[in-house]
């Protein structure tokens, strides 16, 4: 089975451009997690989906971050406009609930990163 | 809120030394448990999980248990390798509320041969 699928692998960008990261999450999985990782600020959340629905955005940095996800397959993280700040690793998890209606496992996987750079 | 404290890294052993990586969390109820490892340009993957007091998690040589009266999950192997170094994360999740991870801030781990 594919694991999480992210694109593009690598982005280098000038200040002021738009930027759309995008994730396949595993199939038959009820939940996608979006993360920023920097050496200063660490591992953060962003925000999470649960069946497409977005549950929890508290992460999302300010209004230039938007997080879509049209459908079970497919999701996509946006930055308009880029700054140098933004420069980060962008991590795309999913997971699947315990059982039918029930709660998430918390056993995540990881795609391999989108590393932007802006400049 | 919730909450997972890990010890600071860097840490850095000797090939076949003893390892440990200690984690204590907050949390209200009972939460499971997680570590997971990230090696060097690659995203977090889990590496053993506990979902109640008491209970062993174990993966490739390493073990964690769960232990309620102390709030801690200490990471531990006998005998560590070149390729175990990597960065170390403990996370929990809540079993009620909010169902996203919290992460401890990692601690990174490099073997010497």
């Amino acid at each position: 089975d594919a694991g999480v699928i992210q694109s593009p692998r690598h982005e280098v960008t000038e200040m002021g451009q738009e930027v759309t990261l995008r994730c396949k999450p595993i199939s038959g999985h009820d939940y996608l997690f979006w993360y920023r990782q920097t050496m200063m600020r660490g591992l953060e959340l962003l925000i999470y989906f649960n069946n497409n629905v977005p549950i929890d955005d508290s992460g999302m940095p300010e209004d230039r971050f938007s997080a879509k996800m049209p459908n079970a397959s497919f999701s996509t993280l946006k930055i308009q406009p880029s700054e140098p700040r933004d420069s980060a690793v962008y991590f795309c998890a999913s997971s699947r609930r315990v059982v039918a209606g029930g709660r998430n496992t918390g056993e995540l996987f990881f795609g391999e990163g989108s590393r932007l750079t802006v400049l | 809120g919730d909450s997972v404290t890990q010890m600071e890294g860097p840490v850095t052993l000797s090939e076949e030394a003893f390892l440990t990586i200690n984690c204590t969390y907050t949390a209200t109820g009972y939460p499971s448990l997680f570590w997971y490892v990230q090696y060097p340009g690659e995203g977090l993957q889990l590496l053993l999980k506990a979902t109640k007091a008491d209970d062993k998690g174990s993966n490739k040589g390493f073990e964690a248990t769960y232990r309620k009266e102390t709030t801690s999950f200490h990471l531990e192997k006998g005998s560590v390798q070149v390729s175990d170094s990597a960065v170390y994360f403990c996370a929990l999740i809540s079993n009620f509320g909010n169902e996203k991870l919290t992460f401890g801030t990692g601690t990174r781990l490099t073997i010497i041969p």
